[in-house]
């Protein structure tokens, strides 16, 4: 079964600090994508990535890396966190209608 | 650029009665039109899908959209609503260029279900 699977759940970060949430698919899916949602927004693409190996900027990028070591792993890194970026981040995989993981619940203090 | 506006941000219906989230789209061309569902502390899963072609389309657990061109507009639809329909509903629509597949998303529409 298609799967997309985010670590952690839950992260609880300081300001300054760095976080790295990560993604995982099972579905052989070229690309894929992280968002983030925050309420009256919607989702907000951050960045994505056609293939191992590559990334792209996406709608909202600053304050953001991404890396795609393989072809199932897909993370976001926030290298200096700030209280701005706490929200709800989901990852997703596929073509024509990408396939969502479960999201990470971050708050940054 | 493309643009997905959903008017209400929030709709209480009764259950068992008829439902209509309203969604209007900006995009230049022919889109590519979707809906989805976030039931609480989920991801978000696909309802349906709209490519050119028959403008209503039929989704699961008895939902349907259908597609305007003159109103640039995707309502999605109902006929009986239950209780576990209660979640956040999101209107995206897509600039797909090959298999890529760029989604553009409204703000959501919280649906609650009265008993």
């Amino acid at each position: 079964e298609a799967a997309v699977t985010q670590s952690p759940r839950n992260k609880v970060a300081v300001t300054g600090g760095k976080v790295t949430l990560s993604c995982n698919q099972t579905n052989n899916h070229n690309n894929m994508y992280w968002y983030r949602q925050d309420t009256g927004h919607g989702l907000r693409l951050i960045h994505y990535s056609y293939g191992a190996g590559s990334t792209e900027k996406g709608d909202i990028p600053d304050g953001y890396k991404a890396s795609r070591p393989s072809q199932e792993n897909f993370s976001l890194i926030l290298e200096l966190a700030t209280p701005s970026q706490t929200s709800v981040y989901f990852c997703a995989s596929g073509g024509q209608a990408p396939l969502f993981g479960e999201g990470t619940r971050l708050s940054v203090l | 650029a493309q643009s997905v506006t959903q008017p209400d941000a929030r709709v209480t219906v009764s259950e068992g009665a008829s439902l209509q989230l309203r969604c209007k789209y900006s995009y230049f061309g022919t889109p590519y039109l979707f809906w989805y569902v976030q039931y609480p502390r989920q991801g978000l899963q696909l309802l349906l899908k709209y490519y050119p072609g028959d403008p209503v389309v039929q989704g699961v657990n008895g939902f349907e959209a259908e597609f305007s061109k003159s109103n640039s507009s995707f309502h999605l639809r109902k006929a009986s609503v239950h209780w576990s329909d209660w979640a956040v509903y999101f209107c995206a629509v897509s600039m797909i260029s090959g298999s890529f597949n760029k989604l553009t998303f409204g703000a959501g529409t919280r649906l609650a279900v009265c008993p």
